[in-house]
């Protein structure tokens, strides 16, 4: 079957543009996380959903990011006012439910590089 | 707070040589503890995982790792590299009960096989 797909796998933009990112989970996955990955570095957790809410944000590094699942299904990270250091690759995961620690299916990332 | 550490950023060994990538990590209570592989452009993919009873615990693709509470590690081995083990490896952790969806990343373990 389908796995977690994401859209774009690459994106370039300027400094100070809006951005979004999406996320297609796999079909009845009710959780969803978004994580980030730089350079060197492992992926850190941004915000996992529970069906259409956000039941954790923490990983989110400021204001300038916000993430959405209007139908509890796609998902889309946005980000405001980009900065260099945002640079990254921005990956989505998702599972069946809630209970245990279930496998998290990751999907390919999206590079975003902000010039 | 939780954290992992993987000794060595990068890796070689021969083909059919063994392999073993360490992984320690710092909890407060003992966590469940995962290693993921990633293939470039790929997603992450989950090897295996610890969350209670045998501490060694059997993955994909011939791996397996061992749980010791007693030296907080959790390394990943597997008898016999082949030339399609190339990738990258993390280690990672997430808590028990209503935290068990945020996994901790090491910072990862690139493995190259020689032929």
């Amino acid at each position: 079957g389908a796995g977690v797909s994401q859209t774009p796998s690459n994106k370039v933009t300027e400094k100070g543009k809006y951005v979004e990112l999406r996320c297609d989970p796999i079909s009845g996955h009710t959780a969803l996380y978004w994580y980030r990955q730089s350079l060197g570095q492992g992926p850190e957790f941004l915000i996992y959903f529970q069906g259409t809410g956000a039941a954790d944000d923490s990983g989110l590094p400021n204001d300038r990011f916000f993430a959405v699942r209007p139908e509890g299904s796609v998902s889309t990270l946005k980000i405001q006012r980009t900065e260099r250091g945002d640079s990254a690759v921005y990956l989505c995961a998702s599972s069946a439910g809630v209970g245990g620690p279930g496998e998290q299916y990751f999907g390919p990332g999206t590079r975003l590089t902000v010039t | 707070a939780q954290s992992v550490t993987q000794l060595g950023s990068h890796v070689s060994v021969s083909e059919g040589a063994l392999v073993l990538l360490r992984c320690n990590y710092s909890s407060s209570v003992p966590p469940y503890l995962f290693w993921y592989v990633q293939y470039p452009n790929q997603g992450l993919q989950l090897l295996l995982k610890y969350t209670t009873g045998a501490t060694l615990v059997k993955g994909i693709n011939g791996f397996e790792a061992e749980f010791k509470k007693s030296e907080t590690s959790f390394h990943l081995t597997k008898p016999s590299a082949h030339m399609s083990d190339a990738a990258e490896y993390f280690c990672a952790v997430s808590g028990r009960g209503g935290s068990n969806y945020k996994l901790t990343f090491g910072k990862g373990t690139l493995l190259t096989v020689n032929p």
